[in-house]
């Protein structure tokens, strides 16, 4: 089965310094996407980035990187510079094929705070 | 390009009444997808559509049905309302479906009493 975990319910970070979110899944697909979403207070989910399984480098889209250690199955979001609008509630994401069946599941997701 | 949009935005019910929800995906994505988001349970996939056909469903009773027009566009429907259908609806969008990033829309916050 499929699965997302996500061990930190919470975290404080002051503004900015750099954050890691915590995140490992388990697959038995091959082919598979990981992402990291934000949501605010507000209840959109914002897509921040996408790691394929496939890739060797890690993705990066400006203040957000993703850690991704696939023999681990690990995939931390890493955020730099922290600013007061980072605060919301992040999850980790992945996406699959046929075992899956190609939804979306998510983890339980990390509520960030960050400090002025 | 325009975002996914989901209409109504708010939405009180009372039990035993049914609803419907609707969903336009970005331009170009065949696939949409619907989710139930509680404080309790967190983000639970209901069920996808790709090209008018229900792809996968999730572990919902029958009460939540939904269908896929010719232009993608998506409708959610849920019958005979109970209060723990009280949630955040969601509908995500994407062009295909292996691995592809899903993109959300601003959802649609349902109370029922």
């Amino acid at each position: 089965a499929q699965k997302i975990t996500q061990t930190q319910p919470g975290m404080f970070v002051q503004e900015k310094e750099a954050v890691t979110l915590d995140c490992t899944y388990d697959t038995s697909d091959q082919s598979y996407g990981l992402f990291w979403y934000k949501q605010p207070s507000s209840g959109e989910m914002i897509f921040l980035i996408y790691q394929g399984s496939y890739d060797e480098q890690n993705a990066t889209e400006g203040r957000y990187s993703l850690n991704f250690q696939k023999a681990r199955k690990s995939a931390n979001l890493v955020i730099s510079a922290s600013q007061l609008g980072d605060s919301a509630m992040y999850f980790c994401a992945m996406r699959g094929g046929n075992t899956g069946g190609f939804k979306t599941i998510f983890g339980a997701g990390t509520r960030l705070f960050v400090k002025a | 390009k325009a975002g996914v949009t989901q209409t109504p935005r708010y939405l009180i019910k009372t039990r035993g009444q049914q609803v419907t929800l609707s969903c336009s995906p970005i331009s170009g994505h065949r696939s949409v997808s619907w989710y139930q988001q509680t404080p309790g349970q967190g983000l639970q996939f209901l069920f996808e559509y790709f090209s008018e056909t229900q792809r996968n469903k999730g572990n919902f009773p029958g009460r939540f049905s939904g269908r896929q027009f010719s232009n993608s566009r998506s409708e959610m429907n849920v019958s005979t309302l109970e209060l723990g259908d009280s949630a955040l609806y969601l509908c995500a969008s994407s062009v295909r479906r292996l691995q592809e990033t899903q993109y959300f829309g601003p959802g649609t916050r349902l109370l029922v009493l």
